[in-house]
């Protein structure tokens, strides 16, 4: 398949326990997004990656959330000590865009999503 | 503060008529617009977005029309069908950065 993949699809950990989700993005995207979704809320900004840098990551909720993206392509949340509240489904999308170095292409900046992990802290 | 809003929570619409999706925004900074759709245990996909330079995209069955005076942009649907049963996000994007900001999203049921 083409598109955004996510695994695992659903998560359920014992409060306290670290958690990792994976995001394979389109191949040769450049731009990967991370994205948090509370049940019955539109999906809230995480981080942001360029490549391998994290230009964004003003929406990361704690320091108990770390996000990498080593080599530009996959990227991994992870979460440490979870909590109740982060319970939520998380979603990755990724996008063609490059920032700066020129015109914005508008059509490029469209973010294709996974279908999400699913995570359940108990 | 909510700087992406949709007001309604649900829509509910008869097959082959219109479906009209409204979505309202604070920040005078977005000017890039999207509206996604999104069916159960799935991720968001895109549907059409609109620069802030137009005031109307069309695409198929899907117009949206961007109101900036208003700071609203609407998604009309039609014909509607069975198939459009979702719940649709609008979501915006600032000049300057590439994050979307989603509103709360509002639910769609097509009765056929």
């Amino acid at each position: 398949g083409a598109g955004v993949s996510q695994s695992p699809r659903y998560k359920v950990a014992k409060r306290g326990q670290d958690v990792a989700l994976r995001c394979d993005p389109i191949s040769g995207h450049v731009s990967l997004f991370w994205y948090q979704q509370a049940l019955g809320q539109g999906p809230e900004f995480l981080t942001y990656f360029q490549n391998e840098a994290q230009l964004d990551k003003s929406g990361l909720p704690s320091d108990r959330f770390f996000a990498e993206r080593p080599e530009g392509s996959v990227s991994t949340l992870k979460i440490q000590r979870t909590q109740q509240e982060d319970s939520a489904v998380y979603l990755c999308a990724s996008s063609l865009a490059v920032r700066g170095g020129g015109p914005r292409i508008r059509g490029q900046e469209t973010q294709y999503f996974g279908p999400g992990t699913r995570l359940l802290v108990l | 503060d909510q700087q992406v809003k949709q007001n309604s929570p649900s829509l509910s619409v008869q097959e082959g008529r219109i479906s009209i999706l409204n979505c309202d925004y604070t920040n005078s900074m977005f000017d890039y617009f999207l509206w996604y759709k999104k069916y159960p245990a799935e991720g968001p996909t895109f549907l059409i977005s609109i620069s802030s330079i137009k005031d109307k995209n069309e695409d198929g069955r899907f117009t949206v029309f961007l109101n900036k005076s208003a700071k609203h942009l609407s998604l009309h649907i039609v014909p509607s069908q069975p198939g459009d049963s979702a719940v649709y996000f609008c979501a915006a994007v600032g000049a300057a950065g590439n994050k979307l900001t989603f509103g709360g999203g509002t639910r769609v049921l097509v009765k056929p």
